[in-house]
């Protein structure tokens, strides 16, 4: 089965400033996607970025961009120039490339971005 | 187009009590499913379909049964609720072959039992 593990529950850091959050993962496919999603307090689950394990070429959108690292087994998330408005839960979720959509998600980091 | 549309928004019931969770698609997605998400923790799959008739479980199924009689709806029931079901629910579509890594959710149904 895949797990994947989300190791900080909180980040805290100022406007404008960069922030990377960490997410490590276990499978033993070779082929598979990799997503972060963002859940403003909305409650709504936002794709932000989406890796194709295939894919050697790190998935960047605007001021998100990912550091993937297929041997090692993680997959980072980098915001440049945040925004108040990326104040939200993050996760780091798995999908496999065959059979049944089914996510795994990390269990979460709370990001908070202070004016 | 509505996307994926859930209702209710909220809901409180007593424990024993019975509901359905509504789930409706309007993108002709073959791909159907719902997932719970409990403070502190990802959000896990409870029961999945690929298609009209056909569904199947996921990592928590316990407590909860699903039907798929048309493409468009897929209900999740609570036949006796407990406590342990207070969460939030999220239900989730996608095709089946192209594009099919791209999950589109609906805004999710808060869920307590009392």
């Amino acid at each position: 089965a895949q797990t994947v593990t989300q190791s900080q529950p909180e980040m805290s850091v100022q406007e404008a400033e960069t922030v990377t959050l960490s997410c490590t993962y276990d499978t033993s496919e070779s082929n598979y996607y990799l997503f972060w999603y963002k859940q403003p307090p909305s409650r709504q689950m936002i794709l932000v970025i989406r890796q194709e394990a295939y894919k050697q070429q790190n998935a960047t959108e605007n001021r998100f961009s990912v550091n993937f690292q297929k041997a090692a087994k993680s997959f980072s998330l980098k915001i440049s120039d945040s925004q108040l408005g990326d104040t939200a839960m993050y996760f780091c979720a798995f999908m496999r490339d065959q059979g049944a959509q089914k996510l795994v998600f990390g269990q979460g980091t709370r990001l908070t971005i202070n004016p | 187009n509505a996307g994926v549309t859930q209702t209710p928004k909220f809901q409180v019931l007593k424990t024993g009590q019975s509901m359905t969770l509504q789930c409706a698609q309007d993108m002709n997605h073959e791909y159907m499913s719902w997932y719970r998400q409990d403070p502190g923790m990802g959000l896990r799959l409870i029961h999945y379909s690929v298609g009209a008739g056909i569904t199947d479980q996921g990592e928590v199924p316990n407590g909860y049964n699903v039907s798929r009689s048309t493409t468009e709806d897929f209900p999740l029931r609570l036949l006796s609720a407990a406590p342990s079901q207070t969460s939030v629910y999220f239900c989730a579509s996608s095709y089946s072959t192209g594009g099919r890594e791209k999950l589109f959710f609906g805004s999710g149904t808060q869920l307590s039992v009392l």
